[in-house]
């Protein structure tokens, strides 16, 4: 497709699972974006890659989260032993590029929620 | 001190006539990029319309219009002749150049919850 592709969709997890959350970003796009999303709140943003190196994971809460690029374009959101706070909608974004009128384009996003 | 401010939790307008969504903004950086989400509650993050910091002219796309007022640090969104399909949640967002390097990555406000009214 055109647009970026999440899987899955809805995820439901028991405390202390791990997860996978993937992402397909629109095919070219240098620049992936990772963002959480709690209920009611704007996105927070947890990582960023160009294309398969990550430049910055300043906005992972904790060192359970774990994000990947290896060949520079799909890439995986990884959450250990999973916590009730990590129930939230995850986004994954591309953009063509670094500029600042770059926009990002969101996929439908993975909502988790950890039981 | 927040970096994005959207100050209308909730809005509601009559089918066919025109909305303003406020946003104002904080940054010292010179160059910077302003952005408009549109999130139906189906939860895709739309795309709506960009400004850039240099821009002299006010952007358009089509319906939707942003008033951008760099001396006072807003970019409102106004939406012309509202559709019932126009309810969703409405985020403002900026993006930043520190500096090379830097994830530019976008840092949203928290929302204004449109309803359109038949």
């Amino acid at each position: 497709g055109a647009g970026v592709s999440q899987s899955p969709r809805y995820k439901v997890a028991k405390r202390g699972q791990d997860v996978a959350l993937r992402c397909d970003p629109i095919s070219g796009h240098v620049s992936l974006f990772w963002y959480q999303q709690a209920l009611g709140q704007g996105p927070e943003f947890l990582t960023y890659f160009q294309n398969e190196a990550q430049l910055d994971k300043s906005g992972l809460p904790s060192d359970r989260f774990f994000a990947e690029r290896p060949e520079g374009s799909v890439s995986t959101l990884k959450i250990q032993r999973t916590q009730q706070e990590d129930s939230a909608v995850y986004l994954c974004a591309s953009s063509l590029g670094r500029g600042p009128n770059q926009p990002q384009h969101f996929g439908d996003g993975t909502r988790l929620s950890i039981l | 001190a927040q970096k994005i401010t959207q100050t209308q939790p909730g809005m509601f307008v009559q089918e066919k006539e025109a909305v303003t969504l406020d946003c104002t903004y904080d940054t010292s950086d010179p160059s910077y990029g302003l952005f408009w989400y549109k999130q139906p509650s189906s939860g895709e993050m739309i795309f709506l319309i960009y400004q850039g910091s240099y821009d002299q002219q006010n952007a358009t796309e089509g319906r939707y219009s942003l008033n951008f007022q760099k001396a006072r640090k807003s970019a409102n969104l106004v939406i012309s002749a509202s559709q019932l399909g126009d309810s969703a949640m409405y985020f403002c967002a900026m993006r930043e150049a520190p500096g090379w390097g830097s994830a530019r990555q976008l840092t949203f406000g928290s929302g204004t919850q449109l309803t359109v009214l038949p």
